[in-house]
């Protein structure tokens, strides 16, 4: 079956701190992997997805397929980088989503 | 562009009673979708429209029907409605195939009393 863990309900870290917010994943194919956002009082939004290897926002993530994990990392955290964070599989029929339990990250200042 | 809309943005409702929940996307995408967002569960997929003319059970499809009206909206209904599907729903298209980003409405925040 198709799984995403997030472990981390709520991750509270400083301004100009590493973030390193973790997914792991349980899927038999080649999987496609991606981390969405959501902000106050914003619609989700896609932040990246693996396959196209980009940093956006300052935030990267690698698929290791050997440890199956896609975590989000960004070296320096920003106050605006506060946000409800999905992690979420794809590969399957009909471009359907698997998505995590979500994490929030608070940065404070 | 609009993108993705979604109609009412609050609800409330007694047990029992019924109602549709309206999606409509301007982006001429094939595939359209119905999640259900509940705390500590992440979003969960209720139905999808891979194209026009077709529908399929996602992961929690019971007690809820869906119609793909047309290739811009896709309709999400609760026959009669029950307190476990208080939730917040949220529509979603995409392009057909692979990788495809999907965009997002506002949601709607239902309560079922």
């Amino acid at each position: 079956a198709q799984r995403v863990t997030q472990p981390e309900k709520l991750l509270s870290v400083f301004k100009g701190a590493p973030v390193e917010l973790k997914c792991n994943y349980s899927y038999s194919g080649s999987p496609e992997l991606f981390w969405y956002v959501q902000y106050s009082r914003q619609r989700l939004q896609l932040l990246l997805r693996h396959i196209s290897r980009e940093s956006i926002k300052g935030f990267t993530a690698d698929l290791n397929k050997g440890e199956t994990s896609f975590h989000l990392k960004k070296p320096f955290a920003q106050e605006e980088d506060s946000a409800m964070y999905y992690c979420a599989l794809s590969g399957l029929v009909g471009n359907k989503l698997v998505f995590g339990a979500g994490t929030i990250l608070r940065v404070k200042s | 562009n609009a993108g993705v809309t979604q109609t009412p943005k609050f609800q409330v409702l007694k047990t029992g009673q019924s109602m549709t929940l309206q999606c409509a996307q301007d982006m001429n995408h094939n595939s359209m979708y119905w999640y259900r967002q509940d705390p500590g569960m992440g979003l969960r997929l209720i139905y999808y429209s891979a194209s026009e003319g077709t529908t399929d059970k996602g992961e929690v499809p019971n007690g809820y029907n869906v119609s793909r009206l047309n290739k811009r909206e896709f309709s999400l209904r609760l026959e009669s409605a029950a307190p476990s599907q208080t939730s917040v729903y949220f529509c979603a298209s995409s392009d057909r195939g692979g990788a495809r980003e999907q965009f997002f409405g506002p949601g709607t925040r239902l309560t079922v009393l």
